[in-house]
């Protein structure tokens, strides 16, 4: 079946401007997260949804960033006034369930740069 | 909060040797473990975890990890290493009380050399 599909698969933008990265989660999944990977780096932790519940925004860097998930499916991060240390790797995955011992499942992410 | 360390960068190992990759974990309560495995611009794959049960967990492509709780670690093993398994690895940890927060290491490069 489909796996979690992220667009674009690569954004270059100017230093300012804003940008929006889509998620759509594998079909039934009802947690999702967002997760940056900087070169080098390992995963840092974004913001997670689950259901119908508030999402849990904690990881989110600054105000510059939100994200929505409309329905209950898809995703979208949208970061608002580009830096270029907000170049990196974004991605995005989903579980089945709530349990913790639930695997995620990632997208190809999403590459963004900020010229 | 719960904390993961991958204390090698990098591992090189020769094709059909046995390769270890390395991973300790901080948790307040009883973890569930994970490993990860990157490929060139494409997202994580999940290889294996550790819930309960068993200290030795099997995963995906003959990987396979042992959970040891007095040392708090969580080592990749494979017996006999493949040009293929060059990549990169990522250790994770979920405390069991909080769903939300899955923490990753740094990520292990391991290159496995012909």
């Amino acid at each position: 079946g489909a796996g979690v599909s992220q667009s674009p698969s690569n954004k270059v933008t100017e230093k300012g401007k804003d940008v929006e990265l889509r998620c759509d989660p594998i079909s039934g999944h009802t947690a999702l997260y967002w997760y940056r990977q900087s070169l080098g780096q390992g995963l840092e932790f974004l913001i997670y949804f689950q259901g119908n519940s508030a999402p849990d925004k904690s990881g989110l860097p600054s105000d510059r960033f939100s994200a929505e998930r409309t329905g209950g499916s898809v995703s979208t991060l949208t970061i608002q006034r580009t830096q270029q240390e907000d170049s990196a790797v974004y991605l995005c995955a989903s579980s089945s369930t709530t349990g913790a011992g639930s695997p995620l499942h990632f997208g190809n992410g999403t590459r963004l740069t900020v010229t | 909060a719960q904390s993961v360390a991958q204390p090698e960068d990098q591992v090189n190992v020769a094709e059909g040797n046995p390769l270890t990759v390395k991973c300790t974990y901080s948790v307040s309560g009883n973890p569930y473990l994970f490993w990860y495995v990157q490929y060139p611009n494409r997202g994580l794959q999940f290889l294996l975890k550790y819930i309960t049960g068993d200290n030795l967990v099997k995963g995906s492509y003959g990987f396979e990890a042992e959970f040891n709780k007095s040392q708090t670690s969580f080592h990749l093993k494979k017996p006999s290493a493949l040009v293929s398994d060059s990549a990169l690895y990522f250790c994770a940890v979920r405390d069991r009380r909080n769903n939300n927060d899955m923490r990753f290491g740094a990520g292990t490069r391991l290159t496995v050399k012909p």
